[in-house]
């Protein structure tokens, strides 16, 4: 059974680089994408991005100018780095394993575990 | 404001059914058959309930069912529990340029 865990800075003030790391146990790190997404106090899911074993990304148009989602197969490990970030990126950050359907594209289907969030505070 | 229009809250009584509805556009909810719903409870990571539009993970009580009409996406929750109550939000795939889009959450309260 997979499972997530994450770990990372959870007070940042404003201007600094967010950094968190999801490490996959139990099952296969290859053939997926894994995914961050984040959920602001009190409101609804926003997803960041997500990276599969070779690299591969995409990003929230949105937050792509501030996002830099890396992986490390090595460690069955990804990480999520958000630049600059203000008090509006005061979230619940949670990473999951995303299930993918492949065409013409990836098209992204579900989200399936999931880790047990990281809440991040910007303040100052 | 979300890109999926999920209503904010509704409330059943104990072996009730309710419907929640999840509105996209063409772009997203019409176009693909890749509907997710997730319940959340109060501090917990969110919990998949069913995908692709009304497949049920192995696990997940068949008490909850998914259907799709156009633009509308619906979860239905059959026969509410105490422990039904919880927050709940509606997915989708939106292109290969947003790629992923949520719904608000809505607040089911089982009276």
């Amino acid at each position: 059974q997979v499972q997530l865990q994450q770990w990372g800075a959870g007070l940042l003030k404003p201007s600094e680089t967010l950094s968190l790391t999801c490490a996959v146990y139990g099952g296969s790190f290859s053939g997926y994408y894994w995914s961050w997404i984040r959920q602001p106090p009190g409101k609804g899911l926003e997803w960041i991005g997500e990276i599969n074993h070779s690299g591969s990304t995409n990003y929230n148009p949105s937050l792509k100018s501030r996002v830099t989602i890396s992986v490390d197969t090595s460690k069955n490990q990804f990480s999520l780095k958000l630049s600059s970030v203000t008090a509006a990126d005061t979230a619940v950050y949670y990473c999951a394993r995303c299930i993918t359907i492949f065409g013409v594209v990836i098209m992204e289907s579900w989200f399936d575990p999931w880790g047990q969030g990281t809440l991040v505070t910007v303040s100052s | 404001q979300s890109a999926l229009t999920q209503p904010a809250s509704v409330s059943g009584s104990p072996g009730q059914s309710i419907t929640i509805s999840c509105t996209g556009t063409s772009s997203d909810v019409g176009s693909y058959n890749l509907v997710s719903w997730y319940q959340q409870h109060p501090g917990k990571a969110p919990k998949l309930m069913i995908y692709e539009v009304s497949k049920r993970p192995s696990g997940v009580s068949n008490r909850f069912s998914g259907s799709k009409s156009g633009n509308t996406a619906s979860l239905t929750i059959s026969g509410l529990q105490a422990e039904d109550e919880a927050d709940y939000y509606c997915c989708s795939y939106a292109g290969s340029s947003t790629h992923v889009v949520f719904g608000g959450g809505t607040k089911l309260t089982v009276l």
